[in-house]
């Protein structure tokens, strides 16, 4: 597609409920990041794919968050029995090649998630 | 990990003014960059800095990398409504990867 796409722009999920949030990259973009972006707040790091392999989630808050790229393209982020303080926005970007200084990448419009 | 600290906070603004933010850090960056999010999207990216000292433009905005490499600003020239929107800086630094870290954002308001 043109640029990152993310789905479902918005989610309402019940305290206790698990969510999936999609990312479809770039075509052919070979990095692609998550990122939390609390309400206020700039965007902080969630985890870093480089085609399938998953090279730093040391920012997943928990071990309920987990993110996949099984084939190297679209991403999943899935957060299990959601709580109120994961109520945030989620992006995703994604980049052609090996970023260094992080100029390449580009954005989605993000996922607000909203747990009540 | 690395904090940044933006100011201010929030502006608000006429339009046709000149407009200054600034980011510090009490580390020593060797890339800053500005992005602006509108809101409903994704960061965009303004300006990207490389070298202490540098000044780049891009179109009515104009940032500088501090020759600390502590610190970096940001201009808007004669503001007009679609400015609107949070500006963050941001460095990418300590991986490979390019890994961001944001400030914690501005927000400006231009009233017509």
């Amino acid at each position: 597609g043109a640029g990152v796409s993310q789905s479902p722009r918005y989610k309402v999920a019940k305290r206790g409920q698990d969510v999936a949030l999609r990312c479809d990259p770039i075509s052919g973009h070979v990095s692609l990041f998550w990122y939390q972006q609390a309400l206020g707040q700039g965007p902080e790091f969630l985890t870093y794919f480089q085609n399938e392999a998953q090279l730093d989630k040391s920012g997943l808050p928990s071990d309920r968050f987990f993110a996949e790229r099984p084939e190297g393209s679209v991403s999943t982020l899935k957060i299990q029995r959601t709580q109120q303080e994961d109520s945030a926005v989620y992006l995703c970007a994604s980049s052609l090649g090996l970023p260094v200084t992080g100029t390449e990448a580009f954005f989605g419009q993000g996922t607000r998630l909203t747990v009540v | 990990g690395q904090q940044l600290n933006q100011s201010p906070q929030s502006m608000f603004i006429q339009e046709g003014e000149d407009v200054s933010m600034n980011c510090t850090s009490s580390s020593i960056f060797n890339t800053w960059l500005w992005y602006k999010q509108d809101p409903g999207e994704g960061p965009v990216l303004l300006i990207a800095l490389y070298k202490a000292g540098e000044l780049t433009s891009n179109g009515r905005l104009t940032a500088q990398f501090g020759i600390t490499r502590k610190d970096s600003f940001l201009n808007i020239s004669a503001s007009i409504p679609s400015d609107v929107g949070i500006y963050f800086c941001a460095y990418a630094g300590g991986t490979s990867y390019g890994k961001l870290t944001f400030g914690q954002g501005t927000i400006l308001t231009v009233h017509p």
